[in-house]
């Protein structure tokens, strides 16, 4: 297992389009999150799943966002109408742990999102 | 709410200690996490201290906890270039076991050769 991989890495948008963002974890892992980081800022919490649940949004996600982990593998971000405030980028994390332990994190690569 | 503060950028010369300030606020964290982040690489977590320990070291790196005043240090021995990276502390936040992280918005460390 090579760790949590992003795609795209990279996307450009026009204002109003829709983008999706897929994350595959490391294989196993239960634990699924998204986080938000602007240019100069720490990671924001977004949202996380546990298998295909969908546990806990932040109040930061509006409901242009939505997210899903059908089969409790891979995770997709989608962002309607998206605006230039969207503009950042978007990691995924993956934990092996959900019931005790250090919930330790394996980041991966990030989807940084432009929009025009 | 929850709030995690960290100095904004740190310069030392190459074979000095580093440390690396942060506070927080959720005094129910129950794990507290220094990961670095280099350019064009995901976020690596560096080490993690369980909220009853105040002290926990791990090769060149020592992380301290004062739980009393909720404050986080992490201090890199014998700093090298390749150290040069940004440096966020987080905190777990939220009810139960989630795994929520807040993060500080980052420390960029500066080693000079």
């Amino acid at each position: 297992d090579t760790g949590v991989s992003q795609d795209p890495r990279h996307k450009i948008t026009k204002r109003g389009q829709n983008v999706t963002f897929r994350c595959d974890p490391i294989s196993e892992h239960n634990r699924l999150y998204w986080y938000r980081q602007t240019l100069g800022q720490g990671p924001e919490f977004l949202t996380y799943f546990q298998n295909e649940a969908q546990l806990e949004k932040s109040r930061l996600l509006s409901d242009r966002f939505s997210a899903e982990r059908p089969k409790g593998s891979f995770s997709t971000l989608e962002i309607q109408r998206t605006e230039q405030g969207d503009s950042a980028m978007y990691l995924c994390a993956s934990s092996p742990t959900g019931t005790s332990g250090n919930n330790e994190q394996f980041f991966g690569p990030g989807t940084r999102l432009t929009v025009l | 709410g929850e709030d995690v503060e960290q100095s904004l950028f740190l310069s030392v010369r190459e074979g000095d200690s580093s440390v690396i300030n942060c506070t927080y606020t959720d005094s129910s964290s129950t794990y507290l996490y220094w990961y670095k982040q280099e350019p064009g690489a995901g976020l690596q977590l560096l080490t993690y201290i369980f909220s009853n320990m105040d002290m926990k070291q791990d090769q060149r790196l020592t992380v301290l906890l004062n739980k009393k005043d909720k404050h986080l240090s992490l201090r890199i021995a014998d700093t090298q270039t390749g150290d040069s990276a940004i440096y966020f502390c987080a905190e777990d936040f939220g009810s139960g076991n989630t795994g929520k992280l807040i993060f500080g918005q980052g420390t960029t460390l500066q080693v000079k050769p």
